[in-house]
C-alpha cells in the first residue's frame, strides 16, 4: 500500500523557519517525482513546489521563490520542504503528493496524496 | 484568486445527479485533455477520482464521470450517495505554468 506520513507542522512568528518532512512506502520512491501542495483555510489548493525523481528539476511557485526549498533523500525515501522567512499568508495546511510517470496515462495528476500539516505564521 | 472557476457549492437529493462545471481558458483546461478531479472531506486530504478528463482510477465508483467541452470541465455525480457530500476540485495542466487547480466546490446530499 502506498503511504505517505508527514511531520513537521506547527506555530511559528512571522519571519521564521520550518521544516515539514514527508516519509514514504509502499512504493519506489527513487522512480517519482513529488510534489508540495498546500491549502489555506477555507480556500482552494495551490501547487507551491516540485522535484523530480533525481532532484535534477526542481521548480516554485512565484510565491514562494527564494524563501521555500524543497529536497529529497532516495535513500531514506524521504521528501522535505524547508521554509524560511514565513509570512501570515503561507498559513496552510501542506500537503506531499506524488505524481506518476507516464505510462499509459499522463503524469499531470496527483494520485497520492499524505495527510497533510497545518503551518500557522502568527505573532 | 484560483486559476480555475468552480461553483462554490451544489447540491442534490439521494439518486439524483448533480454536475460541478470547472471554467479554465485555452491555455489550460482548452488546451489539454489534461483535467483532474480530487474529493475532499473534511479535515482530510484530497483523493484523485477522475483523471485525464474521463478516466477514473481503480476503486472509484463508477458513478462519477468527467467530461469537457472547450475551456470548461465537468464532474458529473450520479446516483448522489450520502457519503458524496464533501468538496470537489479540479485541476488542468496548464503548460509552463504547470497544474493549477480550481477553488473547490461544496456538494452537499439534501
Amino acid at each position: 500500500e502506498v503511504q505517505l506520513v508527514q511531520s513537521g507542522g506547527g506555530l511559528v512568528k512571522p519571519g521564521g523557519s520550518l521544516r515539514l518532512s514527508c516519509a514514504a512506502s509502499g512504493f519506489t520512491f527513487s522512480s517519482y517525482s513529488l510534489h508540495w501542495v498546500r491549502q489555506a483555510p477555507g480556500k482552494g489548493l495551490e501547487w507551491v513546489s516540485s522535484i523530480s525523481y533525481n532532484s535534477g528539476h526542481i521548480y516554485y511557485a512565484d510565491s514562494v521563490q527564494g524563501r521555500l526549498t524543497i529536497s529529497r533523500d532516495n535513500a531514506k525515501n524521504s521528501l522535505f520542504l524547508q521554509m524560511n522567512s514565513l509570512r501570515a499568508e503561507d498559513t496552510a495546511v501542506y500537503y506531499c503528493a506524488r505524481q506518476p510517470p507516464w505510462g499509459s496515462a499522463s503524469p499531470y495528476f496527483f494520485d497520492n496524496w499524505g495527510q497533510g500539516a497545518l503551518v500557522t505564521v502568527s505573532s | 484568486q484560483s486559476a480555475l472557476t468552480q461553483p462554490r457549492s451544489v447540491s442534490g437529493s439521494p439518486g439524483q445527479s448533480v454536475t460541478i462545471s470547472c471554467t479554465g481558458t485555452s491555455s489550460d483546461i482548452g488546451g489539454y485533455n489534461y483535467v483532474s478531479w480530487y474529493q475532499q472531506h473534511p479535515g482530510k486530504a484530497p483523493k484523485l477520482i477522475i483523471y485525464d478528463v474521463t478516466q477514473r482510477p481503480s476503486g472509484v465508483p463508477d458513478r462519477f464521470s468527467g467530461s469537457k467541452s472547450g475551456n470548461t470541465a465537468s464532474l458529473t455525480i450520479s446516483g448522489l450517495q450520502a457519503e458524496d457530500e464533501a468538496d470537489y476540485s479540479c485541476s488542468s495542466f496548464a503548460g509552463t505554468f504547470g497544474l493549477v487547480f480550481g477553488g473547490g466546490t461544496k456538494v452537499t446530499v439534501l
